[in-house]
């Protein structure tokens, strides 16, 4: 049982460049999210879907667009790459809303941007 | 504004000595509360939650968190740590008001175990 999936684990990219992370998950959930991690600032939310074709900006959208075409892919999009958004970058996913389900977290993509 | 503090950036504990994290957070209302931890190189794993009720939670792993409504605070503590335990931990609060579920983290506290 595979959880909750993020492709590529690791990626460094060149200013303006672009991008898409892959997150999937196999847990048939409706809820999806994706966080950035940084020093000091624990985890932030940047986008998030509540089912299959639907989404919502969290807490630091900017810079990030996201697509839900089918119910077990979440996808974040890097248009043009900035320093700034060198991070980790966490997806979760959970069958109801995370405050009464367990969210799951895939294991993280390690993103430079140089 | 929402908030969660957790006071201590770093600790660091002997192997077999207690530990216990604060977390300390600020809503209009009692809120839904997390322990996460964060293995090296892994995602986060629950480690308990308190939603309602008593007030003393058991978790995983053979932690315990307190949530103490006159403080603001949700505490986790474990009796005796053992070297797995070295992580980051955070904590975490989804507000009751919030239909759509999500979760608001707290810096996180990055735990040494010392032998």
């Amino acid at each position: 049982n595979a959880g909750v999936t993020q492709t590529p684990k690791f990626r460094v990219l060149k200013t303006g460049q672009s991008m898409t992370l892959l997150c999937a998950q196999d847990m048939n959930h409706e809820y999806m999210y994706w966080y950035r991690q940084d020093p000091g600032m624990g985890l932030r939310l940047i986008h998030y879907s509540v089912g299959e074709g639907t989404t919502a900006k969290g807490e630091v959208p900017d810079g990030y667009n996201v697509s839900r075409l089918k119910k077990q892919n979440f996808l974040l999009g890097l248009e043009s790459a900035a320093p700034s958004q060198t991070s980790v970058y966490f997806c979760a996913s959970s069958y109801s809303t995370p405050s009464v389900t367990e969210a799951f977290f895939g294991q993280g993509t390690r993103l430079t941007v140089v | 504004a929402q908030s969660v503090t957790q006071p201590d950036i770093h600790i660091t504990v002997s192997e077999g000595a207690s530990l216990e994290l604060r977390c300390n957070y600020s809503y209009g209302a009692t809120p839904y509360l997390f322990w996460y931890v964060q293995s090296p190189g892994q995602g986060l794993q629950l480690l308990l939650k308190y939603f309602s009720g008593d007030t003393l939670v058991q978790g995983i792993k053979g932690f315990e968190a307190e949530f103490k409504r006159s403080q603001s605070s949700f505490n986790l503590r474990k009796p005796s740590v053992h070297w797995s335990d070295a992580a980051e931990y955070f904590c975490a609060v989804g507000m009751t008001t919030d239909s759509w579920g999500k979760l608001q983290f707290g810096a996180g506290t990055q735990v040494v175990v010392t032998p």
